[in-house]
């Protein structure tokens, strides 16, 4: 069975700080997704990495994938509170249809 | 990307009526999947709507509670049976396009909020 350890779970940091989440695995992903969800919306996705050791940058928002495609980490600069949310994300494994979630990181940036 | 209407946004229901949650799309989709989610937590997949046959439950899901129906590429239909106060959730709708390889992203529906008294 496939797992997707993400952490932390919970994070609270004043504006303008630096953060990294991370989501971790045994096993080999396809493709490894994140999504940020607002209160009242569906999770909206942010971006998809694919090739092992890729890196994404969206804005402040830069996403990294593992060597091995085993883990990836979202790493936000100067945190703003409209990057306020729940992150998640998910590896696409044996079937690209099915993911693999993690537990999700919940994100509160005061002002 | 696919643009998803989700009804209704949110119920409050009586234990052991039935509520259906509507998925419409407004292009046609390979896959449609329906998940429950519990507020701030992940997400926990329930079936894979298939089109023109039984949908596919996950384990812990069966087609009596959760029936699910799918009749053309752009809608799908999740019912909650029989209403229990452990089904208070948050149901969600996700496809994935047809131009899109699924390993590439899902688009999501804004969820339908279930509370059940």
């Amino acid at each position: 069975t496939q797992l997707l350890e993400q952490s932390p779970q919970f994070l609270s940091i004043q504006e303008g700080e630096n953060l990294t989440v991370y989501c971790n695995s045994s096993s080999v992903f396809s493709s490894l997704q994140w999504y940020r969800q607002e209160p009242g919306e569906g999770p909206v996705l942010l971006v998809t990495v694919v090739t092992g050791g890729e890196v994404k940058k969206l804005k402040r928002l830069t996403f990294q994938f593992g060597d091995a495609r085993k883990d990836s980490s979202l790493h936000i600069t100067a945190a703003q509170p409209g990057d306020t949310g729940l992150y998640l994300c998910a590896g696409a494994g044996d079937s690209n249809y099915q993911l693999i979630w993690g537990a999700g990181t919940k994100l509160i940036i005061k002002p | 990307s696919a643009v998803i209407s989700q009804k209704p946004s949110r119920d409050i229901c009586q234990r052991g009526t039935s509520l259906t949650i509507q998925c419409q799309v407004d292009s046609q989709v390979t896959m449609m999947f329906w998940y429950r989610q519990q507020p701030g937590q992940s997400l926990t997949l329930i079936a894979t709507a298939n089109q023109g046959s039984e949908a596919t439950y996950e384990s812990g899901f069966v087609i009596d509670k959760f029936p699910i129906s799918r009749p053309n590429l752009t809608f799908s239909t999740l019912t909650v049976s029989n209403m229990s106060p452990e089904d208070s959730s948050i149901y969600l709708c996700s496809v994935v396009p047809l131009d899109r390889d699924a390993a590439y992203g899902y688009t999501f529906g804004s969820g339908t909020r279930l509370t059940v008294v």
